[in-house]
């Protein structure tokens, strides 16, 4: 168990639709970070939150949005999805900067768009 | 910006035999280089990382990296692999200072022979 917490583990919805994925980071990290994960782009950048603040941006969709909230947890909202959403979406968290602790991953939300 | 290229999506070694992966690592300021490790169903386990100082680093496992600045290579090697090193690797870059994203390569996938 890395500490980082994600919930939930599949989920499986059709076109058009929105989910919310969760992340509970680990206990005293105040960064929040998103990665998509797909065969045909690696794992792709998505979005930084630190102490509840946005602090940098990837590739994320307009159709897709997070936020991180006062008790540090985080979510992704991903909408209007699409067959090519389908993919690992992973949450990782750090103390500080990235450099000084690197990245702790948790498990995944795999998702299916049907 | 920064960028990684990881030399072959599969390596196959013999248990018992060197594993080398091979990272090459592209930086306009001096980086923090990373290498992970993916199991099947998992997030991502931080091995090792180099920020300043010692550029032979060494991670869990047996696994380590040197980080040669004139080659812009941070390879991965283990003196004699394992079964259970059977897995995906992936080396990642980071600009020094700040809070800072992390970028991926695509990975390597090791295979690991009886």
């Amino acid at each position: 168990d890395s500490g980082v917490t994600q919930t939930p583990k599949h989920l499986i919805t059709a076109t058009g639709q929105r989910v919310t994925l969760r992340c509970s980071p680990r206990s005293g990290d105040l960064s929040v970070y998103w990665y998509q994960q797909s065969l045909d782009q690696g794992l792709q950048f998505l979005i930084q939150y630190y102490n509840g603040e946005e602090r940098a941006k990837g590739n994320i969709l307009e159709r897709f949005s997070a936020q991180q909230f006062p008790d540090l947890h985080s979510e992704l909202n991903l909408s209007s999805l699409e067959l090519g959403d389908s993919a690992l979406y992973f949450c990782a968290s750090s103390a500080g900067t990235v450099a000084n602790y690197g990245y702790t991953f948790g498990s995944g939300t795999r998702l299916t768009v049907v | 910006a920064q960028s990684v290229t990881q030399l072959g999506s599969h390596v196959s070694v013999s248990e018992g035999a060197l594993v080398l992966l091979r990272c090459n690592y592209s930086s306009s300021v001096p980086p923090y280089l990373f290498w992970y490790v993916q199991y099947p169903n998992q997030g991502l386990q931080l091995l090792l990382k180099y920020t300043t100082g010692a550029t032979l680093v060494k991670g869990i496992n047996g696994f380590e990296a040197e980080f040669k600045k004139s080659e812009t290579s941070f390879h991965l090697t283990k003196p004699s692999a394992h079964m259970s090193d059977a897995a995906e690797y992936f080396c990642a870059v980071s600009p020094s200072g700040g809070y800072q994203k992390v970028t991926f390569g695509t990975g390597t996938k090791l295979q690991v022979i009886p």
